[in-house]
């Protein structure tokens, strides 16, 4: 199963910051939590992962609680071409270790 | 970046003949590849983790002898789907990542779409 919760579905305006939550409380001190995006009929797509510092990259910046039992995803300027389904993963960095998809959000983006 | 490229992007076949799919990538060695599949409005599942010069590993329920998987080299995995009929119509994605050199991501093709008449 997998070992993140997230709302099924959420809505934003184009323009605004868009703020995905994803809660993992049982994740485990060498767990990294990533971050994937699936628009409609493509395969997965890399956003962003880390282990417990905030990271930012040129798509978005993920913010991880102190306790690392939740994290935010934060799309600043979200776009149309941002709607998708928003996958928030846990797993073991450095491992040829396999992915356990949850059902994610889907974020629309309201013009 | 890391490419990971699958063919053919969309094939419809008749009730009973064998598919082939491949997965590549393109731009790094993959030991380690894995297949999902995604039915319409759900998420993906997993259905092996195909190892480079070994036997598959499959998850609960999935048919090893109906999803054939060979990973012959460091870059090329097939997952062929024998005697395909109307009910194995999904969207199949691959996955492979660049392996244990730290906190490297998965990357994925972009599907797929397979359809049995």
């Amino acid at each position: 199963d997998a070992k993140t919760t997230q709302p099924p579905s959420m809505d934003c305006a184009e323009g605004r910051a868009a703020n995905l939550p994803c809660n993992h409380s049982t994740i485990s001190g060498n767990e990294y939590v990533y971050w994937y995006r699936q628009i409609h009929s493509q395969g997965p797509q890399y956003i962003i992962h880390g282990l417990k510092n905030n990271e930012t990259n040129e798509m978005a910046s993920l913010i991880i609680t102190e306790d690392r039992k939740s994290s935010t995803l934060i799309l600043p300027h979200a776009t149309l071409r941002d709607t998708a389904v928003y996958y928030c993963i846990v797993r073991v960095a450095g491992r040829d270790d396999k992915i356990i998809f949850g059902k994610g959000t889907r974020l629309h983006i309201l013009p | 970046g890391a490419v990971v490229s699958q063919h053919p992007s969309w094939v419809i076949c008749k009730s009973g003949t064998s598919v082939k799919i491949e997965c590549r990538s393109l731009d790094f060695q993959a030991t380690t590849m894995f297949w999902y599949r995604q039915f319409p409005k759900q998420s993906l599942m997993l259905m092996a983790t195909s190892n480079e010069g070994s036997k598959a590993t499959y998850e609960q329920g999935v048919e090893k002898d109906k999803f054939l998987i060979n990973h012959a080299s460091l870059t090329l995995s097939t997952l062929t789907v024998t005697s395909a009929h109307p009910e194995d119509s999904s969207f199949y994605i691959c996955s492979a990542s660049q392996g244990a050199r730290g906190n490297q991501p998965q990357h994925f093709g972009d599907g797929t779409r397979l359809s049995i008449l």
